[in-house]
């Protein structure tokens, strides 16, 4: 089973409408990362979180880490058309602080219907 | 511009033979590592580099080899023991690894080995 479970794997939305993609990781996180991908090009960094009920937000799009620190969600509001791609979150955990290490989850696809 | 390149964006290969894919980053980071993307996923580490002259195996090593000889540049081999070598390779870098840095992500090559 997958350490860090991303759901839905894939969403289409029509443009305008608002959208959640989860991230739920097996154990107690260090920090978690949020990136976007086109198809067949490198991830773009969007957000970063580290502690417990932390919440930032750029642009529409909030990213959210729940107190515990195993769940995040990213919503976006009002969506657009570039919007659409792959999103990832990306994990740290306590055990490879030193190492750079991330853990990514599979990947959400967001289609967003004109 | 500061950035990540890797070259080139598609590479074909027979079965049997090696092939090295470059990666070169501008930003003076410490700290660089090699992904492996395949559909459905999300991305492994296959090796990494915190410092120049040393790296370690990440989760999938097996049938591949790195060097790190200067900072800015980061080749990763694919050998002919490699089974399954097509896929989409992504380099990534940061500043550091023992803090929460992010990572910074190259375009991407897609091999295709056959």
């Amino acid at each position: 089973s997958q350490e860090l479970e991303q759901s839905p794997q894939s969403l289409i939305v029509q443009e305008g409408k608002n959208l959640t993609i989860n991230c739920t990781s097996s154990k107690t996180l260090y920090g978690l990362y949020w990136y976007k991908q086109k198809y067949g090009e490198g991830l773009i960094f969007l957000m970063m979180l580290q502690k417990g009920g932390e919440e930032k937000s750029h642009e529409k799009i909030t990213a959210k880490l729940d107190e515990k620190k195993q769940q995040s969600s990213l919503h976006i509001t009002a969506s657009q058309p570039s919007h659409a791609g792959i999103y990832l979150c990306g994990a740290r955990y306590p055990g490879s602080s030193n190492t750079g290490k991330l853990i990514f989850g599979q990947g959400t696809t967001l289609q967003v219907k004109p | 511009d500061g950035g990540i390149t890797q070259s080139p964006k598609y590479l074909f290969r027979k079965e049997g033979q090696n092939v090295t894919l470059s990666c070169e980053q501008n930003l003076n980071h410490d700290a660089m590592y090699w992904y492996r993307q395949d559909p459905g996923q999300g991305l492994r580490l296959i090796y990494y580099s915190q410092i120049v002259n040393d790296f370690q195996k990440g989760d999938i090593a097996e049938g591949y080899s790195v060097s790190r000889e200067k900072k800015e540049s980061f080749p990763l081999t694919v050998t002919s023991a490699q089974k399954n070598p097509t896929a989409f390779y992504l380099c990534a870098s940061s500043m550091g690894s023992g803090s929460l840095y992010e990572q910074y992500f190259g375009p991407g090559t897609r091999l295709t080995v056959t």
